[in-house]
């Protein structure tokens, strides 16, 4: 079966480090893998995007993230964390749900604080 | 401007009621989706339609119904047969091809009280 694993629940960073979120998935083909963020008590918005190609992807807000198919995962970085990046993070696969494409299974979410 | 609208942001449930969350998007977008957010559970798929007059159940599909009457709208009805209805519920769409980005409304807090 499909499924998205980020093995880690919440994550502290202090204001101007790296960061790198986690994420594993389980997928028999090749994935269509996403990162969305969710600030408190709002809906979600699109980080990036793999389907294929280059396996370095670039998003919005300066995160970018590699698919590595020999590990199956897909983590999300950032160079420099600022403090407006505190929030939850959610990795998503593509699936083949039910018959239908298109529906996509979600990880549990990592939260991130960042520390001034 | 286009986007997903989820009316309303807050709702308060007394026991036996059933309540209705509305979803309209103007996106023309086919496919639809409801997903019950829990603290630490991540997003549950409740229900998707990929195209008007039909509709999928997902995951969690028991105490919940939907219709897709048109192509913009998807109400979520949570019944009085869900046990535990007190979440977060987001509504999202997009065009059903796999892979394609699936955008979000901003959500409605649902409390029984």
């Amino acid at each position: 079966a499909q499924s998205v694993t980020q093995p880690d629940i919440h994550i502290t960073v202090s204001e101007g480090a790296s960061l790198e979120l986690r994420c594993n998935y389980s997928y028999g083909a090749t994935p269509y893998l996403f990162w969305y963020v969710q600030s408190p008590g709002q809906g979600l918005q699109l980080l990036l995007k793999y389907f294929s190609g280059d396996t370095l992807v670039q998003g919005i807000k300066g995160f970018e993230a590699e698919f590595k198919r020999s590990q199956s995962s897909f983590n999300l970085r950032k160079p420099s964390v600022h403090w407006s990046d505190a929030a939850e993070y959610f990795c998503a696969v593509g699936a083949n749900y039910g018959g239908s494409q298109g529906n996509l299974i979600f990880g549990k979410g990592t939260k991130l604080s960042v520390k001034p | 401007d286009g986007g997903i609208t989820q009316s309303p942001k807050y709702l308060f449930r007394k026991e036996g009621q059933n309540v209705t969350l509305s979803c309209e998007q103007n996106l023309n977008h086919d496919a639809m989706y409801w997903y019950r957010q829990d603290p630490g559970q991540g997003l549950r798929l409740i229900y998707y339609s990929q195209i008007v007059n039909d509709f999928q159940k997902g995951d969690i599909a028991e105490g919940y119904s939907v219709s897709r009457e048109k192509k913009e709208s998807f109400p979520l009805t949570v019944t009085s047969a869900q046990k535990n209805p007190t979440a977060f519920y987001l509504c999202a769409s997009k065009q059903p091809l796999l892979g394609n980005t699936i955008y979000f409304g901003e959500g409605s807090w649902l409390t029984v009280v």
